[in-house]
Formats: C-alpha cells, structure tokens, sequence
C-alpha cells in the first residue's frame, strides 16, 4: 500500500525557516516523481515544487522561488521542502504527492494527508 | 502564465449527469488531470490525461479535452459525489510549471 506521510509543519514567525519532509512506502521510491502542493485555508490547490526521479528536474512556483528548495533521499525514501523567508502568506496545508512517473510532467496519483505550516507574528 | 477557468459551483439532482468545466487557451493541447477533494480530505485524482481512470475510480467519471475547454463528466451522481473538483495542467509554453483551476464545488440536491 502507497503510504505518504508529510512532517516538519508548525507555527513559525514572518522571516522564519521550517522544514518539511515527506516518508514515503509502499513502492519503489527511486522510480517516481514527487511534488509538493500546498492548499491555504479555505482556498484551492496551489502547486509549490516538482523533482524528477534522479532530481534531474527540479521546477517551483513562482511564488516560492528563490526561497524554497525542494529535495529528496531515495536511500531514505524521503522527500523534503526546505522554506525559508517564510510569509504570513506561505500559511497552508502543505501536501505531497507522488506523480504517476519518474517525470514531473506524470499526474499526481498519490497524495499524503498534509501538514499545517503557520507563519504568524 | 497560464490560466484555467472553472466555475465556482455545479449543482446537480442524484441520478443526473454533472458536467464541470475547465478553460484555457487552447487546453485540447495539454493533457488535463481532474482531482476530488471532500472536506478536511487529501484530494483523489479521477482523471487523468484527459480521459483515463486510475483504478479503483467507477466508470461514472469521465473525461474529454478539446479546444478551449476540457470537461469531467459524472454520470448517474450519487451523495458521495459531492466535493471539490480540480482541473490540473503541466504548462511549459514560458516556464515549466503546474497550473491549478480554482476549483468547483459540486452539490448534490
């Protein structure tokens, strides 16, 4: 069974820094692509990053660019979203979400429950 | 950059078809992946590459593309039906990114 379980989230201040990380299960790690996508409270889906299998590809939003690094382990099976220069509005459930290939461009077919980023003062 | 226009809500009575709607420029194009999302859920992808069902997905979701605007279709809607629905597109006419409809809220009458 896909297992995707997202950690690291919390409250943290304007300018502040958090790390997300994402365990992945259940299937051959190393052969997909992975994304993050975050959703703000009560809003729609937003993409945030995208890294191929081998972390070749490597693509953000322009929202989160130069601020944001998306990486991954594939020994530990662990995908990661480093955030610095954290604003009020990076403020949301942040998901990950397996693609369906080792190519950003493959739909996401497996998504994690999501983990609560709070930046406020 | 790229912009998909859905619309915020379709109602529909139980048993009828609902058909949301997705537009972009020349979206018959790309290949369009559509997700559910009930409350306080992670979304389920339905669709994707315009018409195609992962498994486990009943065949009551369907999907087309062509020109301007790409369509999930659900036949014979049922109560649990009800939830968000987002249209998704990989974009790399000026950089390469995913693009995100704003989401329709299906209710079920």
């Amino acid at each position: 069974e896909v297992q995707l379980v997202e950690s690291g989230g919390g409250l943290v201040k304007p300018g502040g820094s958090l790390r997300l990380s994402c365990a992945a299960s259940g299937f051959t790690f190393s052969s997909y692509s992975m994304n993050w996508v975050r959703q703000a409270p009560g809003k729609g889906l937003e993409w945030v990053s995208s890294i191929s299998s081998s972390s070749s590809y490597i693509y953000y939003a322009d929202s989160v660019k130069g601020r944001f690094t998306i990486s991954r382990d594939n020994a530990k099976n662990s995908l990661y979203l480093q955030m610095n220069s954290l604003r009020a509005e990076d403020t949301a459930v942040y998901y990950c979400a397996r693609g369906q290939s080792l190519v950003v461009v493959a739909a996401t077919d497996y998504w994690g429950q999501g983990t609560l980023v709070t930046v406020s003062s | 950059s790229y912009v998909l226009t859905q619309p915020p809500s379709v109602s529909v009575a139980p048993g009828q078809t609902a058909r949301i709607t997705c537009g972009g420029n020349n979206i018959g194009s790309k290949s369009v992946h559509w997700y559910q999302q009930k409350p306080g859920q992670a979304p389920v992808l339905v669709v994707y590459d315009d018409s195609d069902r992962p498994s486990g997905i009943p065949e009551r979701f369907s999907g087309s593309n062509s020109g301007n605007t790409a369509t999930l279709t659900i036949s014979r809607v049922e109560a649990g039906d009800e939830a968000d629905y987002y249209c998704q597109v990989w974009d790399s006419s000026s950089d390469h990114y995913w693009v995100f409809g704003g989401g329709t809220k299906l209710t079920v009458l």
